[in-house]
């Protein structure tokens, strides 16, 4: 089955930096890539998504690329806030349908004033 | 917008207890998964309904069992609670019947404690 890895387990960033999380899939048909941001005690929240015929989408401050070749994709916060502090999850799934969601580990982003 | 309602947030049993939880997705969403998030871990997958069918089967013990009614709402039912079944448990909906994988929404979560 798809197994999704991510990294770096931890990110501390400080206010007005980007920041990079990164994840790489390891079944070639997965393809929607969903990212989602987890608050303290609070569901996940789809933040931005991506399907394997775009390489790279784009909204306001995030960015998500993706490269299907190398089964990895990324996302990219540019002027972090402080409110953006929250663990990021990545997710695979093959996209047929109600498919379910495999999810990275988690990486739990800090951003300092 | 109406989100995934998850009932109720919170919920403290004894083992070998039976808990229900219940799931009602957005309107017109057909698909819900539940999911059991462990402190500090990822979301892992139980199991999925599609038009109140099972549709996929993750790591969902035998004393779980699931299923999604006619107004599309679903509930999972523990039985013999064990400590380790102390989780998050997260129900999340999204629309299947367009043959391609749509956003998945998620609810807020049933914290579930066993002591």
């Amino acid at each position: 089955g798809e197994n999704v890895e991510q990294h770096p387990s931890t990110l501390s960033v400080q206010e007005g930096d980007s920041a990079v999380i990164k994840c790489t899939y390891s079944d070639s048909a997965s393809n929607y890539f969903p990212w989602y941001k987890q608050e303290l005690g609070k569901g996940p929240q789809l933040i931005i998504d991506i399907r394997s015929n775009v390489g790279e989408k784009k909204d306001q401050r995030i960015a998500v690329t993706l490269n299907k070749t190398a089964k990895h994709f990324s996302l990219h916060i540019t002027e972090t806030q402080p409110e953006d502090s929250a663990v990021y999850f990545c997710a695979a799934s093959m996209g047929l349908g109600n498919t379910p969601l495999v999810f990275g580990k988690g990486t739990r982003l800090s951003v300092i004033a | 917008a109406a989100g995934v309602i998850q009932s109720p947030r919170h919920l403290i049993k004894e083992k070998r207890e039976t808990a229900t939880l219940k799931c009602y997705p957005i309107p017109r969403h057909d698909t819900v998964y539940w999911y059991q998030q462990g402190p500090g871990q990822d979301p892992q997958f139980l199991i999925s309904f599609y038009e109140k069918m099972q549709s996929d089967k993750g790591s969902i013990p035998d004393r779980f069992s699931a299923q999604q009614f006619s107004d599309y709402h679903s509930e999972l039912n523990m039985s013999s609670l064990e400590l380790g079944d102390s989780a998050l448990y997260f129900c999340a909906s999204s629309l299947g019947r367009t043959g391609e994988d749509t956003e998945a929404f998620f609810g807020q979560g049933t914290r579930l404690t066993v002591v």
